[in-house]
């Protein structure tokens, strides 16, 4: 099973402030068709997850586009460029290339200092 | 709309079985693979199971296999999951999701040992 790694687990930020998260894969997420299978979801305090990036960077519809996502092979990140209140949840990270399973990342927090 | 609406959540004894029941709405149901996922304070997020849009395949993680059982309705709009042998580590929210894309808004499964 492919195995992912977020860091950090747990990540305050100031408001107004950029953030960052880490995602790395235990082997290459780089399909056969060429595409890269890496989603990151928000799930906000007693909310459904949100698919907020799919194939590392495309951004899902009403996304604000303070949120982009990169990397490659097996290393990614999501990045928030202003941290707005509404942002405060847990962010998780999942690879859809070497299935079955389907693997997330354990999640990190993210909480307004 | 995507809509998808979880039931049949509730609190059961270890052992014990519970049917979930997702009713979809908004998008052609029978062209899409469904999948059922769980989040729990200690696990995080995790994929349970994956059914092909005519349903004539499924798959399911490690912890469920033989235990539980995804099916489909697509003349009912509805996607199903039979769980037998709960164990106390099933505890968690069972969500639907096509395509990881659109989530229901989940259903709580306790299981007391």
């Amino acid at each position: 099973d492919v195995v992912m790694t977020q860091s950090p687990l747990s990540l305050p930020v100031t408001l107004g402030q950029p953030a960052s998260i880490s995602c790395r894969s235990s082997q290459s997420l780089v399909d056969s068709d060429g595409d890269t299978y890496l989603n990151w979801f928000q799930q906000r305090p007693g909310q459904s997850p949100r698919r907020l990036i799919y194939k590392v960077s495309n951004r899902d519809s009403g996304v604000p586009d303070r949120f982009s996502g990169s990397g490659s092979g097996t290393d990614f990140t999501l990045e928030i460029s202003r941290v707005e209140a509404e942002d405060v949840g847990v962010y998780y990270c999942m690879q859809g290339t070497h299935w079955p399973p389907w693997t997330f990342g354990q999640g990190t927090k993210v909480e307004i200092k | 709309e995507v809509q998808l609406v979880e039931s049949g959540g509730g609190l059961v004894q270890s052992g014990g079985s519970l049917r979930l029941s997702c009713a979809a709405s908004g998008f052609l149901f029978s062209a899409y693979w469904m999948h059922w996922v769980r989040h729990s304070p200690g696990e995080g997020l995790l994929w349970v199971a994956r059914i092909t849009s005519d349903g004539s395949s499924t798959m399911y993680a490690d912890s469920v296999k033989g235990r539980f059982t995804i099916s489909r309705d697509n003349a009912k709009n509805t996607l199903y999951l039979q769980m037998n042998s709960l164990r106390a580590e099933d505890t968690a929210v069972y969500y639907c999701t096509k395509s990881f894309e659109y989530w229901g808004q989940g259903t709580l499964v306790t299981v007391s040992s």
